[in-house]
Formats: structure tokens, sequence, C-alpha cells
């Protein structure tokens, strides 16, 4: 199973301000995903990261707000721009487990984001 | 993807005791997948369901399948507190649903 890293882990940030979290695959996957966990509620899809292409983005995300870079098959990062109180959430990365079968993930631990 | 209806939305069990979260949806699902996430940690995946009326058990765990492929049911036999956490179903693609929270009062 892959293993995924997340920096920060957490942060607590000024409102107008961004804040790029890292997610770090120990091998090579061809899609990585970033979620969003608002408090207590369930998980909701930012976008996909293909390498080599811009991210897919869900309705109501857009790549102004949240901007993605997959530079290469083990890397992504999730900026968060312009943050306001409304953006304090978990973000979590994910990759496609293939042996899990299809679109089954391995999600990274989260970085807990606090927008004052 | 049409995100699926899960319900309860909040579960208080007695240890011991068994538990069932469902899920539901008003079309036809190619498959489903069920997750668990700990309270502070991440989800992590459980099963993923593919064919119609298909049943699989993990020890005291066991998911379901509906014969309509419209409907998926998550098990717990003789609940523990190491089973204290969400439940998710998750739709693909990647559409997860609003989560079942079981506590376990020991």
């Amino acid at each position: 199973s892959a293993v995924i890293s997340q920096k920060p882990s957490r942060d607590i940030c000024q409102r107008g301000t961004s804040l790029t979290i890292q997610c770090q695959v120990d091998s090579q996957v061809t899609m990585m995903f970033w979620y969003r966990q608002q408090p207590g509620q369930s998980l909701t899809l930012i976008a996909t990261a293909n390498q080599g292409s811009e991210a897919t983005y869900e309705s109501g995300f857009v790549i102004d707000k949240f901007p993605i870079s997959r530079p290469n098959l083990t890397f992504s990062t999730l900026t968060v721009s312009n943050m306001s109180p409304e953006d304090s959430s978990i973000y979590l990365c994910s990759v496609e487990d293939l042996l899990g079968g299809p679109k089954t993930q391995y999600f990274g631990p989260g970085t807990r984001l606090l927008v004052l | 993807g049409q995100q699926v209806m899960q319900i309860p939305q909040y579960q208080h069990v007695q240890e011991g005791e068994d538990f069932t979260t469902y899920c539901n949806s008003s079309t036809t699902l190619s498959n489903i997948q069920w997750y668990k996430q700990r309270p502070g940690g991440h989800p992590v995946f459980l099963i993923q369901l593919v064919k119609s009326g298909e049943v699989k058990k993990q020890k005291r765990l066991t998911f379901q399948f509906g014969e309509a492929k419209k409907n998926s049911s998550l098990h717990i036999t003789a609940t523990q507190t190491t089973d204290v956490g969400t439940y998710f179903c998750v739709n693909t693609p990647l559409v997860f649903g609003k989560g079942t929270r079981l506590s376990v009062i020991a």
C-alpha cells in the first residue's frame, strides 16, 4: 500500500493569506486527488491532479481559489488562496489504489487548517 | 456522480450490540465502496462491492450490495470500542455519503 505524507499537518492562518499544502507519495501514482472535509462533515472532492496536465476541478471549486501543481508522479500541492474563515477545514490528498480495485483510495493524514 | 444517502447519521450502541448502517441510491450503482474514519484520523478503505447481491465479510463486518445495486449495508456484529468512527459509503466517481458516526459505550 502507498504511504502518503502531508505538510503541514496543521496551521492557523490569517484571512486574506494563502497556504500551500504538500502531498508526497512513496511510489509513483497516476492519479492524485484533493478533498476538503469541513468540521463534522463528509469529504468533498476538490479536484483530480494528473501529472503533465491541468487539474480537473469539481463543481464549486475553481483554479484561482485552489491552484494545484503536479510536477511529477509522487508529489502534488494544493494552495488555498485568499483564505477566509469558511476555508477552515481538513484538506486531504489521496491516491488511487489499483490493488483495491478501480477508484479505491489511500488517504494522507490530512492538513488541519484554521483561518482566523 | 450522485451522492448516496446514508442512514442513520449517528448511532450509539452498547459494547457487544450489533450495528448496521445503510446506503441508498435512486439510481443503479456500478459499484460501492466503504471507508472508515476514526476520530481525528483519515478515511481508510474497507471494501468494494461490484456484483448484484454480493456479500463480503471481514471478521465481524458484513457488507451487502442489493440485488438492484441501489443500496448497500454494513453490519457489525458484537461491536467493540475499536469500531468507533464514521463509516462512509462511496459512490463512484468519488462521491462520499454523509457517513454514519458510530459511538460504542463500554
